[in-house]
């Protein structure tokens, strides 16, 4: 089946521990991204891959890291998380680029940090 | 930035009705796409609207872009209560390929 997963999908954390959240897809697409949800604030997105070892700043970059090693894999690693960086996490995928593709999103990472 | 901006915020109708959304941008776009957010959940792909399209359709929703206006909206025909849901737009302005959302429109559909 065709999709992206995230782990965890709950994660509840204290200030400074370092994380990271995972996010892969079986569809060989080359683009990925990182959106958070805020209430009110609808979706921003946080860091995209346009390919292997090609990684660019969103809208909301700061305290948040990517990497992208191999095409499957996108992780979204928080040096230091803190309490303002609780949220809804999105990755997504599409095979190319966003202008003519559907994007698909994986099931949502809630992350709470104390 | 806030690209697009759903209009209204918040829509209750009954089942069998039809559920209007609208959506204005600012910039010239490439494409814009609908997406659809059940409660906690991913979002997941309506449809696309290329610039030089005026109206799509795909099952029961419809689709139309005005570009002169910068606006397009989304047609829901009798609505179900499982199209209870947030409702996102999503522009394509063509810079680094980057895709913004509006902050999304509740649609809830009473039985």
């Amino acid at each position: 089946e065709a999709q992206v997963t995230q782990n965890p999908r709950y994660l509840i954390t204290v200030t400074g521990k370092k994380l990271t959240v995972t996010c892969s897809q079986n569809m060989n697409h080359e683009y990925m991204s990182w959106y958070r949800q805020d209430p009110g604030l609808g979706l921003r997105q946080i860091y995209y891959s346009m390919n292997v070892e090609v990684t660019d700043k969103g809208d909301v970059p700061e305290g948040y890291k990517v990497s992208r090693k191999e095409k499957r894999n996108f992780p979204l690693i928080l040096e230091s998380p803190s309490p303002n960086q609780t949220s809804l996490y999105f990755c997504a995928s599409s095979f190319w680029s966003t202008s003519t593709d559907t994007q698909y999103f994986g099931p949502g990472t809630r992350l709470t940090v104390l | 930035s806030q690209q697009g901006e759903e209009d209204p915020q918040a829509l209750s109708i009954q089942e069998g009705e039809n559920a209007t959304m609208n959506c204005s941008y600012k910039t010239s776009i490439n494409n814009l796409q609908w997406y659809r957010q059940n409660s906690g959940r991913g979002l997941v792909h309506l449809i696309l609207i290329r610039s030089n399209e005026r109206e799509k359709h795909s099952g029961r929703l419809r689709v139309t872009l005005d570009t002169s206006k910068k606006s397009s909206s989304l047609l829901i025909t009798a609505s179900r209560a499982a199209d209870t849901a947030s409702y996102f737009c999503a522009t394509d302005a063509g810079a680094n390929s980057k895709l913004t959302f509006g902050k999304g429109i509740t649609l809830s559909v009473r039985p």
